[in-house]
């Protein structure tokens, strides 16, 4: 099966521990995302990456890191330094980022919660 | 500053009817507009995308438009169902031709059967 996976499905964190998030796809995706999602509100871009050991922050970076080391892997570790973690956080590819076609496969989701 | 706006009520129709939903913008010229639609928990999955110079597009039950002028576009789902019901996102490709999208909050479809 192809697809985007996300693990874990929901993730519990202490106030001032760090995180990751893994994020793994099969469909040989040049480019990756992840985009965090808040209740009533649109998904918002944390880090994209459009190759192998590249990656670019988006909108809100603060306080989150990645690393891209492999195609297939885009995993996201969410510091103590992001003050308000708790959301669902969503991982996607697409064949490549600069594109005129552009379309977005998304995994099923992280919901991150900070006890 | 740029936005994109989507109905934040929920849209609540009968089965067997025509669901409108809305997507407005402000200070992008977008290449294209994609659709997609998200159930309750999970990610995001693409239904239709639409360029610049064109002005509909369909798929099964689906049509977009997209009017440049109006800055707008509107999504359509005829014959409506209950399964229908989840929340519809469009995205618009950022400006400084990066072609990474740019979402709206989405607005929540229900078909009532």
């Amino acid at each position: 099966d192809g697809g985007i996976t996300q693990s874990p499905k929901y993730l519990f964190r202490k106030e001032g521990q760090n995180v990751t998030l893994s994020c793994e796809q099969n469909l040989n995706h040049d480019a990756m995302y992840w985009y965090r999602q808040d209740p009533g509100q649109g998904l918002r871009l944390i880090y994209y990456s459009q190759i192998v050991n590249d990656f670019q922050k988006g909108d809100i970076a603060e306080g989150y890191s990645v690393s891209r080391e492999k195609k297939e892997s885009f995993p996201l570790t969410v510091t103590s330094a992001q003050k308000n973690p708790t959301a669902f956080y969503l991982c996607a590819s697409s064949p490549q980022a600069v594109s005129s076609h552009n379309e977005q496969f998304f995994g099923p989701g992280t919901r991150l919660t900070v006890l | 500053s740029q936005k994109i706006e989507q109905n934040s009520e929920a849209l609540n129709i009968q089965e067997g009817k025509t669901a409108t939903l809305t997507c407005n913008y402000t200070n992008y010229s977008p290449a294209y507009l994609q659709w997609y639609r998200q159930d309750p928990g999970r990610g995001p999955v693409f239904l239709l995308l639409i360029r610049e110079n064109e002005k509909e597009k369909r798929k099964e039950r689906l049509k977009v438009t997209f009017d440049t002028t109006l800055k707008q576009s509107l999504f359509h789902i005829t014959a409506s169902q209950p399964a229908d019901s989840a929340t519809y996102l469009c995205a618009l490709d950022a400006t400084g031709g990066s072609y990474i999208p740019t979402f709206g909050r989405g607005t929540s479809l229900i078909v009532h059967p």
